[in-house]
């Protein structure tokens, strides 16, 4: 069966310093994968997706980045954290389109 | 931008009730999909419906979609404390596409 882990569970950073997150996937290969962010009481925003390595495609600009190294590691990152980037953020895997996804159990990022 | 509007933002309701959730949308879409996120944890994947199923069932699950009037309803019989939690409804777009827009959910809580 499938599995994906997102780590680390919780992380508080001071603004400027950077950020990264790893999301990876076991049991399935070539998965699209996705970054969300979700606000306090609110839906999932996406923030990149990827088909393939080295294919991500971003949904909005932001001051986030993201990379795909191996077929299912997913890496969010930035150079210098904003406050505006303090949220919930999950990673998840799907077969491709028509499919659900299945998410990590997420990132609670605070920035100070 | 959010595609899919549940109603209501909130629901509270006894042990042993029935629970509707209603989502609509704005724009063609190949599925609809609903999830559950329990506090603090990434979503879970209920039921995946197709653009031409108007029904679907998933154990105490009922899901409905009327693609004339853009709205789909989740029905939770029978609810259970352990039903607490967000809903989301979340819908796929045109062909090719795989990306998934959320909307802002529901909350649910069952009162034991």
């Amino acid at each position: 069966s499938q599995t994906i882990h997102q780590w680390p569970a919780t992380l508080v950073q001071p603004v400027g310093s950077p950020l990264s997150l790893e999301c990876t996937v076991e049991g399935t290969s070539n998965p699209n994968l996705y970054w969300y962010r979700q606000a306090a009481g609110r839906g999932l925003q996406l923030l990149f997706y990827s088909v393939g390595i080295g294919q991500i495609s971003s949904e909005v600009p932001q001051n986030l980045s993201a990379s795909r190294p191996q077929d299912r590691q997913f890496i969010l990152s930035s150079k210098k954290l904003l406050l505006s980037d303090s949220g919930f953020y999950l990673c998840a895997w799907s077969w491709g389109g028509g499919q659900p996804q299945h998410f990590g159990d997420g990132t609670r990022l605070s920035i100070l | 931008s959010q595609q899919g509007e549940e109603d209501p933002q909130a629901l509270s309701i006894q042990e042993g009730e029935n629970a509707t959730m209603n989502c609509s949308y704005k724009t063609s879409i190949n599925n609809l999909q609903w999830y559950r996120q329990n506090s603090g944890r990434g979503l879970v994947h209920l039921i995946l419906i197709r653009s031409n199923e108007r029904e679907k069932h998933s154990g105490r699950l009922r899901v409905t979609l009327d693609t004339s009037k853009k709205s789909s309803s989740l029905l939770i019989t029978a609810s259970r404390a352990a039903d607490t939690a967000s809903y989301f409804c979340a819908t796929e777009g045109g062909a090719g596409s795989y990306q998934l827009t959320f909307g802002k959910g529901t909350k649910l809580s069952v009162i034991p």
